[in-house]
């Protein structure tokens, strides 16, 4: 079964610090990509997403994420992060011209000033 | 712009009742809506899709029975867990989306608390 892999649960950083969260996923055919975010008390919100074209995607608040497909990567990148950058991070796939969303687990990331 | 509304956030009942959760696009049509579970620290779990004037999709191991899904107009969408018990307590997320391939668009989820 397809499944979506992010290894870092929990990653705490300071202001300023470069961060990276992994995310890794399993099917041999063509997929979209996304990367969510949950500020605390909020709804998941998309931050970038990948469908096709150049790898190297990006989204909003500086982030981005490039698409290995000989890794079966999708990482998301931030060179500076921010304390309001503190939030859950979700990792999907669809399987493509699919509405299946699937999901990894999430990464906490939390910045002290 | 993209906004899913979903109602309420919260509830707290009794084992035995029957707990209706909606959830509507505010400024788009959605011809397809989705249901989500969340398990403490796990991932969103799909549970089934809902196309507009047709019968709900249900992902393997989820009771059709337990979780009656609607989806009426392009706008609305309800869950209704009935004869909720304690192990039906959870996170329930809605998501939305204009066509295929577009990005789906989440409600703020209702915490569903069983007694």
């Amino acid at each position: 079964a397809q499944s979506v892999s992010q290894h870092n649960h929990h990653v705490i950083l300071s202001e300023a610090a470069s961060l990276e969260l992994g995310c890794n996923y399993s099917y041999g055919g063509t997929v979209n990509l996304f990367w969510y975010v949950q500020y605390p008390g909020q709804h998941l919100q998309l931050l970038l997403k990948y469908f096709s074209g150049d790898p190297l995607v990006k989204g909003i608040k500086g982030f981005e994420a490039e698409f290995i497909k000989s890794k079966f990567s999708f990482n998301l990148r931030k060179p500076s992060v921010q304390w309001s950058d503190t939030a859950e991070y979700f990792c999907a796939v669809t399987l493509y011209n699919t509405d299946k969303l699937i999901f990894g687990t999430g990464t906490r990331l939390q910045v002290f000033p | 712009g993209a906004v899913v509304s979903q109602h309420p956030s919260r509830v707290i009942c009794k084992s035995g009742t029957s707990v209706k959760i909606e959830c509507r696009s505010l400024d788009f049509q959605a011809t397809t809506m989705f249901w989500y579970r969340q398990f403490p620290k796990k991932s969103l779990m799909l549970m089934a899709t809902s196309n507009e004037g047709s019968k709900a999709t249900y992902e393997q191991g989820v009771e059709k029975d337990k979780f009656l899904i609607n989806h009426a107009s392009l706008t609305l969408s309800t869950l209704t867990v009935t004869s909720a018990h304690p192990e039906d307590s959870s996170f329930y997320i809605c998501s939305a989306r204009k066509e295929v391939n577009q990005p789906q668009h989440f409600g703020d989820g209702t915490r569903l608390s069983i007694l």
